[in-house]
Protein backbone atom coordinates (compact mmCIF):
# COMPACT_ATOMS: atom_id res chain seq x y z
CA UNK A 1 0.00 0.00 0.00
CA UNK A 2 0.78 3.40 -0.21
CA UNK A 3 0.46 4.34 3.27
CA UNK A 4 3.77 6.63 6.02
CA UNK A 5 2.85 4.55 9.27
CA UNK A 6 2.97 7.02 12.55
CA UNK A 7 2.39 6.70 16.45
CA UNK A 8 -0.24 9.15 16.86
CA UNK A 9 1.24 10.28 20.22
CA UNK A 10 4.34 10.67 22.55
CA UNK A 11 4.53 12.29 25.46
CA UNK A 12 7.67 13.53 26.60
CA UNK A 13 9.12 15.54 30.01
CA UNK A 14 10.43 18.74 29.03
CA UNK A 15 14.82 18.15 29.33
CA UNK A 16 13.99 14.87 28.28
CA UNK A 17 15.13 13.35 24.46
CA UNK A 18 11.78 12.77 22.27
CA UNK A 19 11.83 9.67 19.54
CA UNK A 20 9.09 9.93 16.68
CA UNK A 21 9.13 6.53 14.89
CA UNK A 22 7.78 6.37 10.93
CA UNK A 23 7.79 3.25 8.81
CA UNK A 24 7.59 4.37 4.81
CA UNK A 25 6.77 2.25 2.25
CA UNK A 26 9.30 2.36 -1.02
CA UNK A 27 12.95 1.24 -1.00
CA UNK A 28 13.35 3.40 -4.10
CA UNK A 29 12.43 6.62 -2.17
CA UNK A 30 14.99 9.09 -2.40
CA UNK A 31 14.91 11.95 0.16
CA UNK A 32 12.58 11.27 3.25
CA UNK A 33 11.78 14.33 5.23
CA UNK A 34 10.38 15.57 8.55
CA UNK A 35 8.15 18.39 8.78
CA UNK A 36 6.47 20.20 11.86
CA UNK A 37 3.04 21.30 11.84
CA UNK A 38 2.33 24.04 14.53
CA UNK A 39 -1.91 24.86 15.95
CA UNK A 40 -3.54 26.61 12.54
CA UNK A 41 0.01 26.78 10.47
CA UNK A 42 0.63 25.20 7.55
CA UNK A 43 3.61 22.72 7.33
CA UNK A 44 7.58 24.03 7.87
CA UNK A 45 10.06 21.69 6.85
CA UNK A 46 12.62 20.74 9.47
CA UNK A 47 14.72 18.32 8.14
CA UNK A 48 15.60 15.64 5.26
CA UNK A 49 18.32 12.46 4.58
CA UNK A 50 19.62 11.13 1.61
CA UNK A 51 18.80 7.64 1.16
CA UNK A 52 22.41 7.11 0.89
CA UNK A 53 22.93 8.14 4.17
CA UNK A 54 22.47 6.22 7.90
CA UNK A 55 22.30 9.35 9.99
CA UNK A 56 21.85 13.15 9.96
CA UNK A 57 22.50 15.52 12.58
CA UNK A 58 21.39 19.26 12.72
CA UNK A 59 21.69 20.81 15.92
CA UNK A 60 19.09 19.34 18.24
CA UNK A 61 17.68 16.89 15.81
CA UNK A 62 18.78 13.33 14.87
CA UNK A 63 17.45 11.47 11.82
CA UNK A 64 18.45 8.19 11.83
CA UNK A 65 17.23 5.65 8.29
CA UNK A 66 17.35 2.15 7.99
CA UNK A 67 16.54 1.42 4.50
CA UNK A 68 16.79 -2.54 4.87
CA UNK A 69 13.48 -1.67 7.34
CA UNK A 70 12.68 1.30 5.32
CA UNK A 71 12.46 2.92 9.10
CA UNK A 72 13.28 6.34 9.88
CA UNK A 73 13.70 8.21 13.11
CA UNK A 74 13.86 11.82 14.58
CA UNK A 75 15.43 12.32 18.01
CA UNK A 76 14.99 15.66 19.26
CA UNK A 77 17.49 16.48 22.16
CA UNK A 78 16.40 18.81 25.41
CA UNK A 79 13.14 18.76 24.05
CA UNK A 80 11.03 22.19 25.05
CA UNK A 81 7.77 23.00 25.13
CA UNK A 82 7.93 25.14 22.35
CA UNK A 83 8.36 21.82 20.45
CA UNK A 84 4.80 20.70 21.29
CA UNK A 85 3.14 20.06 17.55
CA UNK A 86 2.68 17.54 15.01
CA UNK A 87 5.41 16.06 13.39
CA UNK A 88 4.81 14.29 9.68
CA UNK A 89 7.28 11.80 7.96
CA UNK A 90 6.90 12.16 3.91
CA UNK A 91 9.09 10.27 1.20
CA UNK A 92 9.19 11.11 -2.02
CA UNK A 93 7.23 8.68 -4.52
CA UNK A 94 7.05 8.18 -8.00
CA UNK A 95 3.91 8.07 -9.42
CA UNK A 96 2.48 6.94 -12.48
CA UNK A 97 2.68 9.88 -14.21
CA UNK A 98 6.58 10.55 -13.72
CA UNK A 99 6.38 13.10 -11.06
CA UNK A 100 7.63 12.60 -7.71
CA UNK A 101 4.98 13.51 -5.07
CA UNK A 102 5.41 13.81 -1.40
CA UNK A 103 3.46 11.43 0.41
CA UNK A 104 2.59 12.10 4.28
CA UNK A 105 1.84 9.66 7.41
CA UNK A 106 -0.56 10.93 9.72
CA UNK A 107 1.30 12.86 12.22
CA UNK A 108 2.29 12.17 15.13
CA UNK A 109 1.57 14.83 17.88
CA UNK A 110 4.36 15.24 20.66
CA UNK A 111 3.01 16.72 23.95
CA UNK A 112 5.89 18.52 25.95
CA UNK A 113 5.18 18.13 29.57
CA UNK A 114 7.03 20.71 32.38
CA UNK B 1 9.96 37.77 0.40
CA UNK B 2 6.23 36.73 1.54
CA UNK B 3 6.44 33.02 0.95
CA UNK B 4 3.48 31.36 0.18
CA UNK B 5 0.17 32.90 0.47
CA UNK B 6 -3.16 31.42 1.08
CA UNK B 7 -6.35 33.03 1.26
CA UNK B 8 -9.12 33.45 2.65
CA UNK B 9 -7.94 31.90 6.08
CA UNK B 10 -11.04 30.65 7.05
CA UNK B 11 -14.33 30.10 5.12
CA UNK B 12 -17.38 28.62 5.61
CA UNK B 13 -20.21 26.83 2.93
CA UNK B 14 -23.13 24.86 3.01
CA UNK B 15 -23.54 21.53 1.14
CA UNK B 16 -24.04 22.09 -2.37
CA UNK B 17 -21.78 25.35 -2.47
CA UNK B 18 -19.35 25.79 -4.58
CA UNK B 19 -16.12 27.34 -3.04
CA UNK B 20 -12.71 28.73 -5.14
CA UNK B 21 -9.37 28.93 -2.81
CA UNK B 22 -6.12 31.09 -4.13
CA UNK B 23 -2.50 30.42 -3.74
CA UNK B 24 0.29 32.50 -4.76
CA UNK B 25 3.45 30.36 -4.45
CA UNK B 26 6.70 31.74 -3.26
CA UNK B 27 8.82 34.05 -5.08
CA UNK B 28 10.88 32.29 -8.06
CA UNK B 29 8.82 28.89 -7.39
CA UNK B 30 6.91 28.08 -11.13
CA UNK B 31 5.01 24.80 -9.80
CA UNK B 32 2.06 24.64 -7.24
CA UNK B 33 0.73 21.83 -5.62
CA UNK B 34 -2.41 21.28 -3.83
CA UNK B 35 -3.32 18.94 -0.56
CA UNK B 36 -6.22 18.32 1.95
CA UNK B 37 -5.55 17.63 5.40
CA UNK B 38 -8.55 16.19 7.30
CA UNK B 39 -8.47 16.53 11.08
CA UNK B 40 -6.21 14.62 12.31
CA UNK B 41 -4.35 12.99 9.25
CA UNK B 42 -1.94 13.66 7.28
CA UNK B 43 -2.02 16.00 4.11
CA UNK B 44 -3.23 13.93 0.73
CA UNK B 45 -2.39 15.07 -2.47
CA UNK B 46 -5.05 16.28 -4.53
CA UNK B 47 -2.96 18.02 -7.76
CA UNK B 48 -0.12 19.67 -9.36
CA UNK B 49 -0.18 22.95 -11.71
CA UNK B 50 3.28 23.36 -14.01
CA UNK B 51 3.17 25.70 -16.87
CA UNK B 52 -0.77 26.37 -16.16
CA UNK B 53 -1.37 22.79 -16.64
CA UNK B 54 -2.27 20.18 -14.51
CA UNK B 55 0.71 18.10 -14.28
CA UNK B 56 -0.38 14.97 -11.86
CA UNK B 57 -3.30 14.85 -9.85
CA UNK B 58 -4.49 11.94 -6.69
CA UNK B 59 -7.53 10.38 -5.88
CA UNK B 60 -10.03 12.64 -5.82
CA UNK B 61 -13.34 13.42 -7.72
CA UNK B 62 -13.82 15.57 -10.60
CA UNK B 63 -15.27 17.90 -8.22
CA UNK B 64 -11.86 19.41 -7.57
CA UNK B 65 -10.59 20.95 -9.95
CA UNK B 66 -8.15 23.58 -10.40
CA UNK B 67 -6.23 26.35 -12.38
CA UNK B 68 -2.88 27.98 -12.67
CA UNK B 69 -2.00 31.78 -14.00
CA UNK B 70 0.45 33.08 -16.44
CA UNK B 71 1.75 34.93 -12.86
CA UNK B 72 2.16 31.36 -11.02
CA UNK B 73 -0.71 31.83 -8.71
CA UNK B 74 -3.41 28.94 -8.84
CA UNK B 75 -7.00 27.94 -7.68
CA UNK B 76 -8.22 25.53 -6.27
CA UNK B 77 -12.34 24.96 -6.96
CA UNK B 78 -14.33 22.48 -5.27
CA UNK B 79 -17.93 22.39 -7.01
CA UNK B 80 -21.04 20.38 -5.35
CA UNK B 81 -19.73 20.38 -1.92
CA UNK B 82 -20.20 17.55 0.94
CA UNK B 83 -19.69 17.34 4.84
CA UNK B 84 -16.84 15.36 3.85
CA UNK B 85 -14.74 18.34 2.05
CA UNK B 86 -14.62 19.78 5.37
CA UNK B 87 -10.44 20.53 5.72
CA UNK B 88 -7.29 21.86 5.85
CA UNK B 89 -6.36 22.81 2.01
CA UNK B 90 -2.52 23.54 1.71
CA UNK B 91 -0.97 24.90 -0.92
CA UNK B 92 2.47 24.06 -1.38
CA UNK B 93 4.92 25.68 -4.18
CA UNK B 94 8.29 24.52 -5.55
CA UNK B 95 10.36 25.15 -8.72
CA UNK B 96 10.48 22.82 -11.39
CA UNK B 97 12.75 19.68 -11.49
CA UNK B 98 12.34 19.76 -7.47
CA UNK B 99 11.28 16.20 -7.77
CA UNK B 100 14.87 15.38 -8.98
CA UNK B 101 16.57 17.07 -6.11
CA UNK B 102 16.08 18.40 -2.79
CA UNK B 103 14.76 21.81 -3.32
CA UNK B 104 12.38 22.58 -0.32
CA UNK B 105 8.63 22.24 -0.78
CA UNK B 106 7.02 25.44 0.95
CA UNK B 107 3.82 25.45 2.43
CA UNK B 108 0.98 28.16 3.10
CA UNK B 109 -0.68 28.50 6.26
CA UNK B 110 -3.82 26.80 4.65
CA UNK B 111 -7.45 27.57 4.65
CA UNK B 112 -10.22 25.98 6.79
CA UNK B 113 -12.98 25.00 4.93
CA UNK B 114 -15.89 23.97 7.09
CA UNK B 115 -19.08 22.71 4.96
CA UNK B 116 -22.25 22.72 7.29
Amino acid sequence: GEDVEQSLFLSVREGDSSVINCTYTDSSSTYLYWYKQEPGAGLQLLTYIFSNMDMKQDQRLTVLLNKKDKHLSLRIADTQTGDSAIYFCAEKLRRAGGSYIPTFGRGTSLIVHP
Amino acid sequence: DAGVTQSPTHLIKTRGQQVTLRCSPKSGHDTVSWYQQALGQGPQFIFQYYEEEERQRGNFPDRFSGHQFPNYSSELNVNALLLGDSALYLCASSQTGWEKTNEKLFFGSGTQLSVL
